[in-house]
């Protein structure tokens, strides 16, 4: 069965900090990996996609995520959070039939002056 | 412009009785979708259409229905409300061609509360 683990369920930091949101993920077929952003009482924001190509793939607020086949893996990473980054990051995979998305549990960031 | 729009966005109701969510995308894509977002936050898929053909229907109570008058509208209608009911639902919707068509857009939420 398809599924997607997020690691960490929540994930305080102190500004300017990097930071690493763990998603692992298990599929019996090639998948398509994503992070989507949900700010507070807002709804979902795509963050980054990886389709195919590079492996490393970036966002323009300064997320980068990296698939990693072998480890079935798509961390996400910042190297130096701001408080605007505090959200519940989700982790989500697809490539079925129909389109739809897997989501991971989500990870809250917490970003603390 | 809104890409992906959900009426209401707040919706408070009592048990048994019957509510619509209505969704509306301006993107040209052939294909929506219906999530549910538990207490929890977990996102779970419940619905897809195709060019107003269901293709996905993922084990939800036959009190929920979609309908899709036609490709840019996707609604919720939802009969008997019971308190598990209480989520926040999210529509969704992509295109058909390539790789693309897994990149889905998601609109603002409805939050359904049932009392």
């Amino acid at each position: 069965a398809q599924s997607v683990t997020q690691l960490d369920s929540q994930v305080p930091v102190f500004e300017e900090a990097p930071v690493e949101l763990r998603c692992n993920y298990s599929s019996s077929v090639s998948v398509y990996l994503f992070w989507y952003v949900q700010y507070p009482n807002q709804g979902l924001q795509l963050l980054l996609k990886y389709l195919s190509g590079s492996t490393l793939v970036e966002s323009i607020n300064g997320f980068e995520a990296e698939f990693n086949k072998s480890q079935t893996s798509f961390h996400l990473r910042k190297p130096s959070v701001h408080i605007s980054d505090t959200a519940e990051y989700f982790c989500a995979v697809s490539g079925y039939q129909g389109g739809k998305l897997i989501f991971g549990q989500g990870t809250e960031l917490s970003v603390k002056p | 412009d809104t890409a992906v729009s959900q009426t209401p966005k707040y919706l408070v109701t009592q048990m048994g009785n019957d509510k619509s969510i209505k969704c509306e995308q301006n993107l040209g894509h052939d294909t929506m979708y219906w999530y549910k977002q538990d207490s929890k936050k977990f996102l779970k898929i419940m619905f897809s259409y195709n060019n107003k053909e269901l293709i996905i229907n993922e084990t939800v109570p036959n009190r929920f229905s979609p309908k899709s008058p036609d490709k840019a509208h996707l609604n919720l209608h939802i009969n008997s409300l019971e308190l598990g009911d209480s989520a926040v639902y999210f529509c969704a919707s992509s295109q058909e061609l390539g790789a693309n068509s897994y990149e889905q857009y998601f609109g603002p939420g409805t939050r359904l509360t049932v009392t």
